[in-house]
């Protein structure tokens, strides 16, 4: 019989790489961009915004790119870790007004695994 | 500090069944969100609460799916009747200033 799967994309890494998600995003008008992680059974986790008048953001380990002559948004994590083991998204949105970032859209999410 | 808490955490009804989902979102937030999640993708917006004022429910399907926020605290998203497609995981979320902090969701599952 037909089988559905998830086809989500995938990323592969060995404890202590680095690693690259990538994402592209379609409304030239949004104003902020979030990436989230989410693991099994859990909502979303926020992990780092930027704002489009910016092109690149460091936290802790996270370092997130904008590119928005291609739209394209990126997560680096350095020396990942088997924690980081999740679904990651990427988000945007148009801020609505006060302080809410209002709707969010998020884009298809990457499974990121990190082998010990 | 608790985070979102949403409940119950799973849900299985037969179709054309009722059902509802209840969210107490972190203390002082004043936005307050539901999202539909399919399996392998991302959280889809049904509706946004700025306290009790329903602000954005434009992608609410309104023929089955009502909420409410009485007292701009706790929500309650209700689907009737369900149906089989409804089978998700809704999830909550509750935002002070830009951050959504989300809640665990509650998996729906509709036979």
């Amino acid at each position: 019989g037909e089988s559905v799967g998830l086809h989500l994309p995938t990323l592969s890494v060995q404890e202590g790489d680095n690693s690259i998600i990538n994402c592209a995003y379609s409304n030239s008008a949004s104003d902020y961009f979030i990436w989230y992680k989410q693991e099994s059974g859990k909502g979303p986790q926020f992990i780092i915004d930027i704002r489009s008048n910016m092109d690149k953001r460091q936290g802790q380990r996270v370092t997130v790119l904008l590119n928005k002559t291609v739209k394209h948004l990126s997560l680096q994590i350095a020396a990942t870790q088997p924690g980081d083991s999740a679904v990651y998204f990427c988000a945007e949105t148009e801020v609505a007004g006060g302080t809410s970032y209002g709707k969010l859209t998020f884009g298809q999410g990457t499974i990121l695994t990190v082998h010990p | 500090e608790a985070g979102v808490v949403q409940s119950p955490r799973y849900k299985i009804i037969e179709k054309k069944q009722p059902v509802a989902f209840w969210c107490n979102p972190i203390s002082g937030h004043n936005t307050l969100y539901w999202y539909l999640q399919n399996l392998g993708q991302g959280p889809e917006l049904l509706i946004r609460y700025e306290n009790e004022e329903a602000v954005d429910d434009s992608q609410l399907p309104k023929d089955r799916f009502s909420a409410e926020r009485l007292k701009g605290v706790d929500s309650t998203l209700k689907i009737q009747p369900a149906e089989l497609g409804d089978s998700a995981v809704y999830l909550c979320a509750s935002s002070l200033d830009h951050e959504q902090f989300f809640g665990p969701g509650t998996r729906l599952t509709v036979l």
